[in-house]
């Protein structure tokens, strides 16, 4: 079967790090997305991994590991605009080239 | 440059209706896909298009019908309205069907849909 599994809450101080992890298991891989949603929002696109390690931009930094059907996102230095629902999404391959969705974790950053 | 368009932005609906969603894609995305998402989930995925063509189709019933253009702008449609019907109808443009980078997708505001 399908499925993605995140935390559905998690709470953090201003100026910390948070980690937010993400396992996978889909018939095929093509890619592994992270997309942020503020409440009453749309999606917005973060960060892409389709190779094993570490990608940074800015603030923010994905971690991949195929091996283990597992990823995270790193938030560094939060601010109180972080708060929001970070989403991670599967590609799967073949013809149907749809995204699996996790349910979202919740991130609410106190001051 | 504008980013993905939906219309309309709200929408209240009885049940047994019929109602159809707009949905207009970033200037050179040529692939539209549309999603559910309800209230603390994350998106469903119910159908993709690429150059007029369905491309990838959700576990969704028949009820639910979509179509691209040729200006690749799309439309999807949902008959007879249950309540369970209620919740964000998402779209999201890419530039073509294959996963990547290149091919991360936008998402427009969304429609939100009420059936009472």
């Amino acid at each position: 079967g399908q499925n993605i599994d995140q935390p559905t809450e998690m709470t953090a101080t201003e100026g910390a790090i948070v980690q937010i992890n993400c396992t996978y298991q889909t018939s095929g891989f093509n890619g592994l997305f992270w997309y942020q949603q503020h409440a009453g929002e749309a999606p917005t696109f973060l960060s892409y991994n389709v190779l094993d390690g570490l990608e940074e931009k800015g603030r923010f930094s994905s971690f991949l590991s195929r091996s283990k059907g597992y990823s995270y996102l790193l938030l560094k230095e939060l601010q109180m605009k972080d708060s929001a629902s970070y989403l991670c999404a599967v590609g799967n391959a073949g013809n149907n080239r749809k995204l699996i969705w996790g349910l979202g974790t919740s991130l609410a950053v106190n001051p | 440059d504008a980013g993905v368009t939906q219309s309309p932005t709200h929408l209240i609906k009885t049940r047994g209706q019929q109602v159809t969603l707009r949905c207009s894609p970033i200037s050179g995305h040529k692939s539209v896909s549309w999603y559910q998402q309800v209230l603390g989930q994350g998106p469903q995925f119910i159908f993709q298009y690429y150059e007029k063509e369905e491309r990838g189709r959700g576990n969704f019933p028949d009820r639910f019908s979509a179509r691209q253009f040729p200006n690749y702008s799309s439309e999807l449609n949902v008959n007879a309205l249950l309540l369970g019907d209620s919740a964000l109808y998402l779209c999201a443009s890419s530039l073509s069907t294959g996963q990547g980078a290149r091919n991360e997708q936008f998402f427009g505001p969304g429609t939100r849909l009420t059936v009472l």
